[in-house]
């Protein structure tokens, strides 16, 4: 069965200080993996994704997220936390079901940024 | 920059009414999802459209819900009759086909008294 987790419900960070929010992924195939961020009472913002290539992928607003193949893992990660990155953070995964693609998404992340 | 337009955003309705959403995908998107979002949990794919055909409801609740597309374009979600758990966002995405990234419209917030 397709499924993404996200451990935590809520990320606690300062300002300044690197954030990693993580996700972990369960697919038959290979993975197709996204971040997405939502804002309140607004739809789902792409990030960025990962297909193929390098682990390390760079997204929108400074972004980045790490493939592990091993650990079954996509974590996002940004160097430097900004207040305005609070928001509700969102791993997907992309599975071939039926020659149909579904995405299968977590229950997501709470990032909360203090000054 | 072409967005995928909802209506109403907010809806307020008492259980057992008959509710209906509406979206407008981005021009040129054959694929339309439905996503139901209650609160604290991840987007669940209700329905999937390739242009005016279903290719996936198997999360509907056919007994009360129903979608439709009939011209491959804009898109229907119908409740009848709404119950309280039925109070979620429900989002409506758009790509150019099944294997393109969905793009997220606003989402229309029900809340069932």
């Amino acid at each position: 069965a397709q499924s993404v987790a996200q451990p935590e419900d809520q990320v606690n960070v300062a300002e300044g200080n690197p954030l990693t929010v993580k996700c972990t992924y369960s697919v038959s195939g290979n993975p197709y993996l996204f971040w997405y961020v939502q804002y309140p009472n607004r739809g789902l913002q792409f990030l960025l994704k990962y297909i193929t290539g390098d682990n390390l992928v760079k997204g929108s607003y400074g972004f980045e997220a790490e493939f592990n193949k091993s650990q079954t893992s996509f974590h996002l990660k940004k160097p430097s936390a900004l207040v305005s990155d609070s928001a509700l953070y969102f791993c997907a995964v992309r599975a071939l079901i039926y020659n149909f693609n579904k995405f299968y998404f977590g229950s997501g992340t709470k990032l909360n940024v203090k000054p | 920059e072409a967005e995928v337009a909802q209506s109403p955003r907010y809806k307020i309705t008492e259980k057992s009414q008959a509710v209906a959403f509406w979206c407008d995908p981005i021009s040129g998107h054959a694929t339309l999802y439905w996503y139901r979002q209650i609160l604290g949990q991840g987007p669940e794919l209700l329905v999937q459209f390739q242009d005016e055909s279903v290719v996936d409801d198997s999360q509907l609740p056919k007994d009360r819900f129903s979608a439709e597309r009939l011209k491959g374009v804009d898109s229907t979600l119908k409740i009848q009759p709404a119950e309280l758990g039925d109070s979620a966002m429900y989002l409506c995405a758009s790509s150019p086909d099944t294997l393109a990234l969905p793009f997220f419209g606003p989402g229309t917030r029900l809340t069932v008294l």
